[in-house]
């Protein structure tokens, strides 16, 4: 069967300081991956999707960056982050037409 | 683009039925998608209509009507655990198999 791992459960970071969020897919190969975030009181945001390795659709500008240097590997980075980057972000991928989504991360940058 | 409508919140009683209603409009429109999410937690898949017409699976069912833009989820016998958020997603069919979320309908269940 197929999983999805997200970490870290929780963040917290200071302004300024970069960010590296990971994902994993197992069970599976060549999946469609997805980053979204999820603002306080606001719906799901679409920010990155791949369609393979090394392949990157970003959806709307802002300091982050997505990377896929593996199959089931995705990666959500910032050089530098900002207040308005806390929210919940969440992975994940597609099998079978249906979008299966990872734990999640909460991220606080104070 | 896109855009999915849904109520902001609802509340109904325990052992009740609700119907928690979605219209769209996108472009490319190729089936519709329901996420229950619990507070703090990612979302769950709970059900996808492609074609018009009542899907049923135990206690949810969802319906789909895409010559009015319109679905909805009905939750039968509600439970008090089935106080969540309920996101209403179109998908558009690209090879992407890019979703457009709505920003979700906060069912509450009261005893």
């Amino acid at each position: 069967s197929q999983t999805i791992h997200q970490w870290p459960a929780t963040l917290v970071q200071p302004v300024g300081s970069p960010l590296s969020l990971e994902c994993t897919v197992e069970g599976t190969s060549n999946p469609n991956l997805y980053w979204y975030r999820q603002a306080a009181g606001r719906g799901l945001q679409l920010l990155f999707y791949s369609v393979g390795i090394g392949q990157i659709s970003s959806e709307v500008p802002q300091n982050l960056s997505a990377s896929r240097p593996q199959d089931r590997q995705f990666i959500l980075s910032s050089k530098k982050l900002l207040l308005s980057d806390s929210g919940f972000y969440l992975c994940a991928w597609t099998g079978k037409n249906i979008q299966y989504f990872g734990a999640g991360t909460r991220l606080s940058v104070l | 683009g896109q855009n999915i409508d849904q109520p902001t919140e609802m509340t109904a009683t325990e052992g009740a039925i609700v119907q928690i209603n979605c219209t769209y409009q996108t472009s490319g429109f190729n089936g519709l998608f329901w996420y229950q999410q619990h507070a703090g937690e990612a979302p769950t898949f709970l059900s996808y209509n492609v074609l018009d017409g009542l899907e049923e699976k135990g206690r949810f069912s969802s319906f789909l009507s895409r010559s009015k833009g319109y679905s909805y989820l009905l939750l039968k016998e509600l439970q008090m655990k089935d106080s969540a958020s309920y996101l209403c997603a179109a998908y558009s069919g690209a090879g992407s198999y890019q979703l457009t979320f709505g920003k979700g309908t906060k069912l509450s269940v009261i005893p």
